[in-house]
């Protein structure tokens, strides 16, 4: 019963270059979330998507992509890293918010390092 | 716009202690859901609690308590009885009416620390 999954735990990189995060979830939710946690300010939304081939932009989702090619995945790309981006990163899962269901699973979290 | 403000940054306690974690929201929707979030040192963010805008009624979970308060806009959250693994970060968050995806506004968190 894995519920959210996110893949690395753990990521340095060097400042201009490219990864992505990857969030698996198995409890069949259509909605998943993109967050950041910096210190002093919470999570903030970076983009989500309300089912397979959708995505939607959130608070901050300059400098970040995604895509949701399958429906238990969501990936976050950063395609030019900068040290601003240095951050813990949590991928969550709901299922609709109108399904009174709309708790949002959390994911153990990435933390990245841009250095 | 949606707005959650939890002003205790920090809150130390001795054991066995009650300990009450504030928790003011700002929205327009007249529908939107509250949550609580615990945050242990491990980093996992943990569901504790959602409460939605038509139910005012206060709940009591084992140790924990929630007092929901739609004329002040506060959603608190008391520990009864505060045990040394209840120090976490707890997240005030808020979910509004637009669209139908929960997303979700947090507050900056407050950090709780239980010593014996």
């Amino acid at each position: 019963n894995a519920g959210v999954t996110q893949t690395p735990k753990f990521r340095v990189l060097k400042t201009g270059q490219s990864m992505t995060l990857l969030c698996a979830q198995d409890m069949n939710h259509e909605y998943m979330y993109w967050y950041r946690q910096d210190p002093g300010m919470g999570l903030r939304l970076i983009h989500y998507s309300v089912g397979e081939g959708t995505t939607a932009k959130g608070e901050v989702p300059d400098g970040y992509n995604v895509s949701r090619l399958k429906k238990q995945n969501f990936l976050l790309g950063l395609e030019s890293a900068a040290p601003s981006q240095t951050s813990v990163y949590f991928c969550a899962s709901s299922l609709p918010r109108y399904g009174a269901k709309n708790i949002q699973y959390f994911g153990a979290g990435t933390r990245l390092s841009v250095l | 716009a949606q707005k959650v403000t939890q002003a205790q940054t920090e809150i130390s306690v001795v054991e066995k202690e009650d300990v009450t974690l504030d928790c003011v929201y700002e929205t327009r929707d007249t529908t939107y859901y509250l949550f609580w979030y615990k945050q242990p040192p491990s980093g996992e963010l943990v569901f504790l609690i959602r409460r939605n805008s038509f139910d005012e009624q206060n709940e009591i979970s084992g140790r924990y308590s929630w007092n929901f308060q739609k004329s002040t806009s506060s959603f608190n959250f008391t520990i009864t009885a505060s045990q040394v693994v209840d120090s976490a970060v707890y997240f005030c968050a808020l979910s509004g009416n637009t669209g139908t995806a929960s997303k979700l506004t947090f507050g900056t968190g407050t950090r709780l620390q239980v010593t014996l």
